[in-house]
């Protein structure tokens, strides 16, 4: 399997724009996170998904975020409108339901809004 | 709720010398347990995990990690370290009823000298 895969893995914009990360998790896994990581809050669970349904998002920031999952094999987060202290890498995990909580991550994507 | 202290923000560790990275958990009952690694730029890698059995657990690149339940701890060593081991290490909690859910302490990032 090819892992987790985000894009893009790098992405700059300017205040006020929308951004959109994508997240493909790995095939079969029942389970999809996303977190932010930043040098002083270090790494926090945004979100996660069960079988395509927002189970718990009480780790996002501000109604700014949001993120869906239409289907089993991609997500999204988006922020609108983007301020530059959302500045952060974003990763996304997936997991199966069976294998205690064994998460696998994705190469993250670094965001800078300017 | 469940936490997760990784005492040492930083440790700075010769080639060739051991380490050991500590980390410690609030949680009422055994958790599940694990070790990821980051290398910059670079999403979290699975070191090695416990659930049950025995104590002393090994996983990828030559690290091994003792449960401890008395001590609530979870420490992660290596004999003998490489150049390439330079990364920041993230203890996790996940929590057995939650969803695959993981609680990550805020990591140690290790510095090799040659």
């Amino acid at each position: 399997d090819a892992g987790v895969i985000q894009s893009p893995r790098h992405e700059v914009t300017e205040m006020g724009q929308e951004v959109t990360l994508r997240c493909k998790p790995i095939s079969g896994h029942d389970y999809l996170f996303w977190y932010r990581q930043t040098m002083m809050r270090g790494l926090e669970l945004l979100i996660y998904f069960n079988n395509n349904v927002p189970i718990d998002d009480s780790g996002m920031p501000e109604d700014r975020f949001s993120a869906k999952m239409p289907n089993a094999s991609f997500s999204t987060l988006k922020i609108q409108p983007s301020e530059p202290r959302d500045s952060a890498v974003y990763f996304c995990a997936s997991s199966e339901a069976d294998r205690k909580n064994i998460q696998y991550f994705g190469a993250g994507t670094r965001l800078s809004v300017l | 709720a469940q936490s997760v202290t990784q005492p040492d923000i930083h440790i700075t560790v010769s080639e060739g010398a051991s380490l050991e990275l500590r980390c410690n958990y609030s949680y009422g009952a055994t958790p599940y347990l694990f070790w990821y690694v980051q290398s910059p730029g670079q999403g979290l890698q699975l070191l090695l995990k416990y659930f049950s059995g025995d104590t002393l657990v090994q996983g990828i690149k030559g690290f091994e990690a003792e449960f401890k339940r008395s001590q609530s701890s979870f420490n992660l060593r290596k004999p003998s370290v490489h150049w390439s081991d330079a990364a920041e290490y993230f203890c996790a909690v996940g929590e057995v009823a939650a969803g695959n859910k993981l609680t990550f302490g805020g990591g140690t990032r290790v510095l090799v000298k040659p």
